[in-house]
């Protein structure tokens, strides 16, 4: 079957880093994509990687490792507007879009 | 670029009526468009897809009956609740993308999402 795993919650501070990973196995890859989303609201398009290696974009960069189904989101200079949750998907040989769970991310002061 | 509307935001509606939800791509042209559903601290679930121009593909336990969806043009899909019950109540989201299946990859925009409760 199908799987993206990603934890269901973590918790950082305001400034600090927040690393949040994700493996998935699939039929096919096509590329891994993460959104955020804030309660109650819809997803909006973080970053898509089809690639090995880092996108940096901002605050925000994204990893892939294709050879071990792993990717990872990291948030730099944390602020509490980036609490929400963040979904990481990836799009199989069908290109569908396999969705994980999402993590909740709790911003601190 | 790349901005989805949904319409209305919020909708409110008596046990058996038919609901009508709009997605609309506004800046480009959506081959294929999504219509997913969420339930309160759930992961989105994957309702349907559709490609304009053709019969919409249901997910697994979807009612195509009761889920009606239409993709007219290459900017507009429309959802429609039938025979709507509480248990329909739900966050129900579109998206877009300008890649058709075996065309290429393409991102989903999402629309802001459309919330029914049903009485």
């Amino acid at each position: 079957g199908q799987n993206i795993d990603q934890p269901t919650e973590m918790t950082a501070t305001e400034g600090a880093i927040v690393q949040i990973n994700c493996t998935y196995q699939t039929s096919g890859f096509n590329g891994l994509f993460w959104y955020q989303q804030h309660a109650g609201e819809a997803p909006t398009f973080l970053s898509y990687n089809v690639l090995d290696g880092l996108e940096e974009k901002g605050r925000f960069s994204s990893f892939l490792s294709r050879s071990k189904g792993y990717s990872y989101l990291l948030l730099k200079e944390l602020q509490m507007k980036d609490s929400a949750s963040y979904l990481c998907a990836v799009m199989d040989s069908n290109y569908q879009l396999i969705w994980g769970a999402g993590t909740k991310l709790i911003i601190k002061p | 670029g790349a901005v989805v509307s949904q319409h209305p935001s919020w909708v409110i509606c008596k046990s058996g009526t038919s609901v009508k939800i709009e997605c609309r791509s506004l800046d480009f042209q959506a081959t294929t468009m999504f219509w997913y559903r969420q339930f309160p601290k759930q992961s989105l679930m994957l309702m349907a897809t559709s490609n304009e121009g053709s019969k919409a593909t249901y997910e697994q336990g979807v009612e195509k009956d009761k889920f009606l969806i239409n993709h007219a043009s290459l900017t507009l899909s429309t959802l429609t609740v039938t025979s709507a019950h509480p248990e329909d109540s739900s966050f129900y989201i579109c998206s877009a993308s300008s890649a058709s299946g075996s065309s290429g990859v393409d991102t989903q925009y999402f629309g802001p999402g459309t919330r029914l409760t049903v009485l």
